[in-house]
């Protein structure tokens, strides 16, 4: 059984690029959330993806955005990034859409941004 | 308000004994779950137990119970047997629904430190 994969460990960018980062999830699981964790804070959804469609959103610009593939699959853009954005990236997979099971997290992408 | 509240920012434990961390939570959805996650150092982060709010008993998985009390909405994690092998981050957390779908709170964090 595969675990939950994340692409790239780290990455550097500066204010204005775009970044995409991705995630693969564990085999059998169709749910993928994404987090944002900036250092000494607990982790923010930024949203869920349930069979390809968004299924909740935190409190997060639209400048974030995400798509889940057929594989179940899931990337998180960030446009315009802010020195704010710097922080480690969470996926985590899950199998039902109501996430009552347990998440399964990769190990993040960190992600600075000067 | 704050959706999850950890009111201790660190905790010590004596190798071998029991511990409990706190956690409290605020929300008007009847269907909800409650997850507590240990992070190491190194970053990772670990589930450790789940409680669904129509659960008539305490979960349990191991060494982890969760001290469930709904009236008080509280659900603070017990430690059992601690080991040098617990020192981490521990979060609690909760899912709800809105009209967006599902919704994830994490709390700020416990720093567990356990000592030989």
């Amino acid at each position: 059984e595969t675990g939950v994969t994340q692409s790239p460990t780290h990455l550097i960018k500066t204010r204005g690029q775009q970044v995409t980062l991705r995630c693969s999830s564990q085999s059998g699981h169709n749910t993928v959330s994404w987090y944002q964790q900036a250092l000494g804070q607990g982790p923010q959804f930024i949203f869920q993806y349930y069979r390809e469609e968004e299924n909740g959103r935190g409190n997060f610009p639209p400048r974030f955005s995400g798509l889940q593939f057929p594989n179940y699959s899931s990337e998180l853009n960030v446009n315009a990034l802010e020195l704010d954005d710097s922080a480690l990236y969470l996926c985590a997979s899950s199998y039902a859409r109501t996430g009552n099971n347990e998440q399964f997290f990769g190990p993040g992408t960190r992600l600075t941004v000067l | 308000a704050q959706k999850i509240t950890q009111t201790q920012p660190g905790m010590f434990v004596q190798e071998k004994e029991a511990v409990t961390l706190d956690c409290t939570y605020d929300t008007s959805d009847p269907s909800y779950g409650l997850f507590w996650y240990k992070q190491p150092s190194s970053g990772e982060m670990i589930f450790l137990i789940y409680q669904g709010s129509y659960d008539q008993q305490n979960a349990t998985e191991g060494r982890y119970s969760l001290n469930f009390q709904k009236a008080r909405k509280s659900a603070n994690l017990v430690i059992s047997a601690s080991q040098l092998g617990d020192s981490a981050m521990y979060f609690c957390a909760m899912r709800e629904a809105d009209n967006t779908g599902n919704q994830f709170y994490f709390g700020t964090g416990t720093s567990l430190t356990v000592i030989p």
